[in-house]
């Protein structure tokens, strides 16, 4: 079936360092990848989303871009803030005949992020 | 308002005792989903509806039903509660071609 491995935290980074977090993932067909981001107390919130190979999904200064050859989604930003603190989940999804769609996500197991000043 | 309500926010209940945890949504969506989360688990699928009529089990069914009354509601119930469904629980909604829309979460902890 279907999975997606990211990269175990804790991640621990100062203000302005650069961020990487590792996802790779095992599918059948083409499905679309999405990055997550969980703030405290708060429910996920999509924060990139990519539907094809090749394309880079950006946002907040985050981007990934979808690697079919490498099964690969690696979330990257090149000066982390101390607001970006959160947990990061990679997820795929397939939409069958659809494009774009989430129907049945599947996810990783999530990255805590913490940034300190 | 939020676009993906859930009550109640947190819940404490007992082993053995039903509960049922409430979803409604305003995107105006067909498609809805609960999840589970715990801790370095990630999120699993409990159950999916593509619509009204259409429900599906997810990965970890077992032990838990759903109800979808309308298409803007989709209840979750533990119908005997036990300590291992200890967990965060997130209702997500979606339509076809837009991304997951969640709300921002139940705890619920067994007793």
């Amino acid at each position: 079936g279907d999975s997606v491995t990211q990269m175990e935290g804790p991640v621990t980074l100062s203000e302005e360092a650069f961020l990487t977090i590792n996802c790779t993932y095992t599918a059948t067909g083409y499905p679309s990848l999405f990055w997550y981001v969980q703030y405290p107390g708060e429910g996920l919130q999509l924060l990139l989303k990519a539907t094809k190979a090749d394309d880079k999904g950006s946002n907040k200064g985050f981007e990934a871009t979808y690697r079919k050859e490498t099964t690969s989604f690696h979330l990257e930003k090149g000066s982390v803030q101390v607001s970006d603190s959160a947990v990061y989940f990679c997820a795929l999804g397939h939409t069958g005949a659809r494009k774009g769609g989430s129907e049945k996500l599947v996810f990783g197991k999530g990255t805590k992020l913490t940034v300190n000043p | 308002d939020a676009d993906v309500t859930q009550t109640p926010r947190n819940r404490i209940t007992k082993t053995g005792k039903r509960i049922m945890l409430e979803c409604s949504q305003t995107k105006g969506h067909d498609r809805m989903y609960w999840y589970r989360q715990d801790p370095g688990l990630g999120l699993r699928l409990i159950y999916y509806s593509f619509d009204v009529k259409d429900i599906n089990k997810g990965e970890i069914s077992d032990g838990y039903s759903v109800s979808r009354q309308a298409q803007a509601k989709f209840s979750l119930s533990l119908e005997s509660a036990i300590p291992n469904q200890t967990a965060l629980y997130f209702c997500a909604t979606s339509a076809e071609n837009t991304e997951a829309f969640f709300g921002q979460g139940t705890r619920l902890t067994v007793v």
